[in-house]
Formats: C-alpha cells, sequence, structure tokens
C-alpha cells in the first residue's frame, strides 16, 4: 500500500502561474521528500522537510508541512514550460527507506 | 562523476526466461534500492541494501532477488520472469544527511517487458 497520496491527479497550468500540489500520508514519519520525474527519466531530488520543520523554501519551491494533519503542499512560483514534469512526494523512516505516492502530474504550458 | 547508471535500458523477455539488472553508482553511497514504477502508481520497493553484502527486502520483494557484492553494484534478479513483472524498474543510492534522513539518486530505468 501506498504511504503517500497526492491531489490533483494532474494539473495544467499557463507560464507564469503558481502551482500547488498535496500530499496526504497515513503514518508518522522522519522527514519527506519531493521529487521530479521528466517523461522516461529517473527521479530527481528537490527538496526534503524534517518532521520538525514546518516550512522550506529552495529557488521557486516552498514546502510545507503539517505533521498533525498529516500532510504536506509544494508549491511551484511562477512556473515555467520546464516545469512540466510529475511530482511526487515520498515519506521517509529513519532507515532511509521511502514510501512514494502515485504522483501529480503538471503541464505547463507557454 | 556518471552518477546512478543501469543496465540495460530496455528488455524483453518470455514467461519462464530469467535475466540481471545491474545498477552501479559511483558516489560511495552506503544505501542502495530497487524500485519498480507501474503505469498510475508511484515507485514500490522491492528489495534495498544498507552495505556490501547486505540486503533486505522491501514493499514486493516476492520474485526477485538481489545481491550487493561490490558497494558500488547493486544487481536485481529475475527468476522465472511472469507477465505481472512488466514495469520501469529504478535503482537508487542514498547517502545520509544530518540528522539521519537520507536523500536518494536515481538512475534512468530499465524498461522491462515479459510477454
Amino acid at each position: 500500500s501506498q504511504q503517500g497520496e497526492e491531489d490533483p491527479q494532474a494539473l495544467s497550468i499557463q507560464e507564469g502561474e503558481n502551482a500547488t500540489m498535496n500530499c496526504s500520508y497515513k503514518t508518522s514519519i522522519n522527514n519527506l521528500q519531493w521529487y521530479r520525474q521528466n517523461s522516461g527519466r529517473g527521479l530527481v531530488h528537490l527538496i526534503l522537510i524534517r518532521s520538525n520543520e514546518r516550512e522550506k523554501h529552495s529557488g521557486r519551491l516552498r514546502v510545507t508541512l503539517d505533521t498533525s494533519k498529516k500532510s504536506s503542499s509544494l508549491l511551484i512560483t511562477a512556473s515555467r514550460a520546464a516545469d512540466t514534469a510529475s511530482y511526487f512526494c515520498a515519506t521517509g523512516d529513519s532507515w532511509g527507506k521511502l514510501q512514494f505516492g502515485a504522483g501529480t502530474q503538471v503541464v505547463v504550458t507557454p | 562523476n556518471a552518477g546512478v547508471t543501469q543496465t540495460p535500458k530496455f528488455r524483453v523477455l518470455k514467461t519462464g526466461q530469467s535475466m540481471t539488472l545491474l545498477c552501479a553508482q559511483d558516489m560511495n553511497h552506503e544505501y542502495m534500492y530497487w524500485y519498480r514504477q507501474d503505469p498510475g502508481m508511484g515507485l514500490r520497493l522491492i528489495h534495498y541494501s544498507v552495505g556490501e553484502g547486505t540486503t533486505a527486502k522491501g514493499e514486493v520483494p516476492d520474485g526477485y532477488n538481489v545481491s550487493r557484492l561490490k558497494k558500488q553494484n547493486f544487481l536485481l534478479g529475475l527468476e522465472s520472469a511472469a507477465p505481472s513483472q512488466t514495469s520501469v524498474y529504478f535503482c537508487a543510492s542514498g547517502v545520509e544527511g544530518k540528522g539521519g534522513h537520507y536523500e536518494q539518486y536515481f538512475g534512468p530505468g530499465t524498461r522491462l517487458t515479459v510477454t
């Protein structure tokens, strides 16, 4: 069974708009990570937020974590066509293992 | 640095055939992982290794075996392939950051079709 579930499953926006996707999970976590996957490629690590952190920024990415609601969100600001990809959240345990959600497909049109 | 590489990139097998997928990393990472990705689903962990000579089962280990004889290599074997093993297989290596948090670095994937 999958730990994380992303919402929405698909998102279509125009360049310059912000994209927000959410992730909910079921059990306690050590950290939560977001990955990007371009079509036909491997996953690329975007950002890691620890269970004792509430918000983290990296460039145009902003991640929040609410452990009381077991949820996280990823915001991509001022999106570009190159941001077109699938985005996955993954919950990490203290043994280095990850459990992935099914992903959000984001399409950014010029 | 090549990062994480996987061999082969594509393979078609007939039911009952066997094969080995090779993963290699040049980042000196202790942890290595094998996942499978099926349409509409996220990655599911098959097996993983926390160091040379060690392996452990993940979420979906049945039908697969692994070996980690050298730190830089992690092999995934299918002894008797079944159509249900048609998938894209990803290898990853992991490094421990501050406070015991691990990031993973992924290979490009192997697309396997079992007919």
